[in-house]
């Protein structure tokens, strides 16, 4: 089955301990991101990557970090969390950039950093 | 920078009846495809249709279809005969055409519908 899965689902953690949520595509699609979602504001991107080795910020990048070193996994790092980055957070992916095709979605990850 | 504008927050329509959600966007693109994504209370984003900008027919999906207005950068979702599960939050969404650059979606704040048995 096509899909994007995320670990862990749910989370909550203490300000400053260092996590990672996994993101991992079996569809061999090109372009991966994170998004965020925060009532009233809809998603809004962390990061994205067009291909291995190539990442860059989307629009809400400050305490994030991500890596791309296979093409099927794309981890979104959180070295020092603090509580304003308490949120729903998205993994998507698609086969290329450019086109109308849809972006698959993750089920979400609902992270508590207290 | 493209926005995306959906300026209610909340809807609710009768079980059967047809209901109207809104969407305006702001590009200086020419050329673009618009979305709109359900999500029901499980949080996954699920598609519902999408719209290329260039195509003039308006898109349909079943009880789903969108009035897709280029010139007003308007892109209404309609659902006809409404079925309990089809209350969710509603988020239109933009992407650009252009391949190499990022494939970003950018999104509405979201409505809330809720059908009323």
């Amino acid at each position: 089955e096509a899909q994007v899965t995320q670990n862990p689902r749910y989370l909550i953690t203490v300000t400053g301990k260092k996590l990672t949520v996994t993101c991992s595509q079996n569809m061999n699609h090109e372009y991966m991101s994170w998004y965020r979602q925060d009532p009233g504001l809809g998603l809004r991107q962390i990061y994205y990557s067009m291909n291995v080795e190539v990442t860059d910020k989307g629009d809400v990048p400050e305490g994030y970090k991500v890596s791309r070193k296979e093409k099927r996994n794309f981890p979104l790092i959180l070295e020092s969390p603090s509580p304003n980055q308490t949120s729903l957070y998205f993994c998507a992916s698609s086969p290329r950039t450019g086109t109308s095709y849809e972006q698959y979605f993750g089920p979400g990850t609902r992270l508590t950093v207290t | 920078a493209q926005t995306v504008t959906q300026s209610q927050p909340e809807m609710s329509v009768q079980e059967a009846e047809t209901v109207t959600l809104s969407c305006t966007y702001d590009t200086s693109e020419s050329d673009y495809y618009l979305f709109w994504y359900k999500q029901p209370p499980s949080r996954q984003m699920i598609l519902v249709i999408r719209q290329e900008a260039y195509k003039q027919q308006n898109a349909t999906e079943n009880r789903f279809s969108v009035n897709f207005q280029k010139a007003a950068k308007s892109f209404s979702l309609k659902i006809s005969d409404s079925q309990l599960g089809d209350a969710a939050m509603y988020f239109c969404a933009y992407r650009s055409p252009y391949t190499g650059a990022n494939s970003k979606l950018t999104f509405g704040k979201g409505i809330t519908l809720s059908v009323r048995p």
